[in-house]
């Protein structure tokens, strides 16, 4: 198993403001992926953060809105740009292991309100 | 694209009842991963099947893998408040890949 930090845990920001959220695992992975998700709902990926290149995106998200660092294997930073209230929403850190089988491992997320 | 659909969607029984949650697909998967995630948590891992028919026990949770590898099933035996959560499907299309489908999902919660 993994464990990840994820901070900050929650944040009240203003419109138009940007929020960059840390992920850091107690161990190099090879995959680390950012996710979306509004409250009691699923997960939406948003991007495979790559280590030592760009991330790779999933459709309806874009580098300029969620521009997201991948320094080494144990670290990655996603930012949410130019933020509006349709920002609001949990925004996890998810690292995965094993190939075998793809289990995932998820920080704590992060609570974010844009106001 | 692959979609998982989970259903109920939300689900509220008294403690001790039993229940069952069910996840499924037109497509096939590599396999298959049941999540729980509490509030103000991230999903937990609660158990991956693989083979068609496979079924897996977790104390009072039974898992079932369908034999074509496009269904799946929790069921949950005498339930306990602590089972209260979101229940989150996953599958992976094919082995070696790393990225998951997530179903929409079962509020569940169980009243003393």
């Amino acid at each position: 198993s993994a464990v990840i930090s994820q901070k900050p845990s929650r944040d009240i920001c203003q419109r138009g403001t940007s929020l960059t959220i840390q992920c850091q695992v107690d161990s190099q992975v090879t995959m680390m992926f950012w996710y979306r998700q509004q409250p009691g709902q699923s997960l939406t990926l948003i991007a495979t953060a790559n280590q030592g290149s760009e991330a790779t995106y999933e459709s309806g998200f874009v580098i300029d809105k969620f521009p997201i660092s991948r320094p080494n294997l144990t670290f990655s930073t996603l930012t949410v740009s130019n933020m509006s209230p349709e920002d609001s929403s949990i925004y996890l850190c998810s690292v995965v292991y094993r190939v075998v089988n793809t289990e995932a491992f998820f920080g704590q997320g992060t609570r974010l309100t844009v106001v | 694209t692959q979609l998982l659909e989970q259903s109920p969607q939300f689900l509220s029984i008294q403690e001790g009842e039993n229940l069952t949650v069910y996840c499924n697909s037109s497509s096939v998967f590599s396999s298959l991963q049941w999540y729980r995630q509490e509030p103000g948590e991230g999903p937990v891992l609660l158990v991956t099947v693989v083979t068609g028919g496979e079924v897996k026990k977790l104390k009072r949770l039974t898992f079932q893998f369908g034999d074509a590898r496009k269904d799946s099933s929790l069921h949950i035996t005498a339930a306990q408040p602590g089972d209260t959560g979101l229940y989150l499907c996953a599958g992976v299309a094919r082995a070696g890949s790393y990225q998951l489908t997530f179903g929409k999902g079962t509020k569940l919660s169980v009243i003393p």
